[in-house]
């Protein structure tokens, strides 16, 4: 059971390049989420998903955009990378019930320079 | 709005002492409550959650931790810290109802002495 897997691992931009960064959940869960995490800063929602074909925004969603054409997949756009998306990222996925927890997929490291 | 507080940004312990680490949060009823760890380099691991019932709860590798309604705090306790304890350590809490969103405190760096 893979759980939440996020590709790639590590990725290196140059400003003003774009990319997509994919999360993949084999648990049928409803509810996916990407976090960035900067030193000090906790993590921070960037947009979620409540369910196939719908996203909404987080605390700090300017300069992505994210799909969720299909119910295991979440995927987050940069258009146009800056060096303050510089980050780590995280992709959550939960499922809908009301006693249950997030599980985490194991980071993107992204640089841009 | 939901918040989360973890005020000690780093805490020190040596090897076999008792730890706490502080969480307080911000939100208008009872809250889902969480502890996750995260290793170098690694994503995070659910320690323990709080969703009802006995405010004393236990989790993975020896920790624990109370839900004090009247402090709206969640501090996570171990009796004996082990070297292989030292991570990042982050209290989440998430609404009931509604879009469950978590939200995540800025997290507590533990260094092990040993």
């Amino acid at each position: 059971n893979a759980g939440v897997t996020q590709t790639p691992k590590f990725r290196v931009l140059k400003t003003g390049q774009s990319m997509t960064l994919l999360c993949a959940q084999d648990m049928n869960h409803e509810y996916m989420y990407w976090y960035r995490q900067d030193p000090g800063m906790g993590l921070r929602l960037i947009h979620y998903s409540v369910g196939e074909g719908t996203t909404a925004k987080g605390e700090v969603p300017d300069g992505y955009n994210v799909s969720r054409l299909k119910k295991q997949n979440f995927l987050l756009g940069l258009e146009s990378a800056a060096p303050s998306q510089t980050s780590v990222y995280f992709c959550a996925s939960k499922n809908n019930g009301l006693n249950t927890e997030a599980f985490f997929g194991q980071g993107t490291r992204l640089t841009v320079v | 709005a939901q918040s989360v507080t973890q005020p000690d940004i780093h805490i020190t312990v040596s090897e076999g002492a008792s730890l706490e680490l502080r969480c307080n949060y911000s939100y208008g009823a009872t809250p889902y409550l969480f502890w996750y760890v995260q290793s170098p380099g690694q994503g995070l691991q659910l320690l323990l959650k709080y969703f009802s019932g006995d405010t004393l709860v236990q989790g993975i590798k020896g920790f624990e931790a109370e839900f004090k309604r009247s402090q709206s705090s969640f501090n996570l306790r171990k009796p004996s810290v082990h070297w292989s304890d030292a991570a990042e350590y982050f209290c989440a809490v998430g609404a009931r109802g509604g879009s469950y969103i978590p939200t995540f405190g800025r997290g507590t760096s533990l260094i092990v002495h040993p």
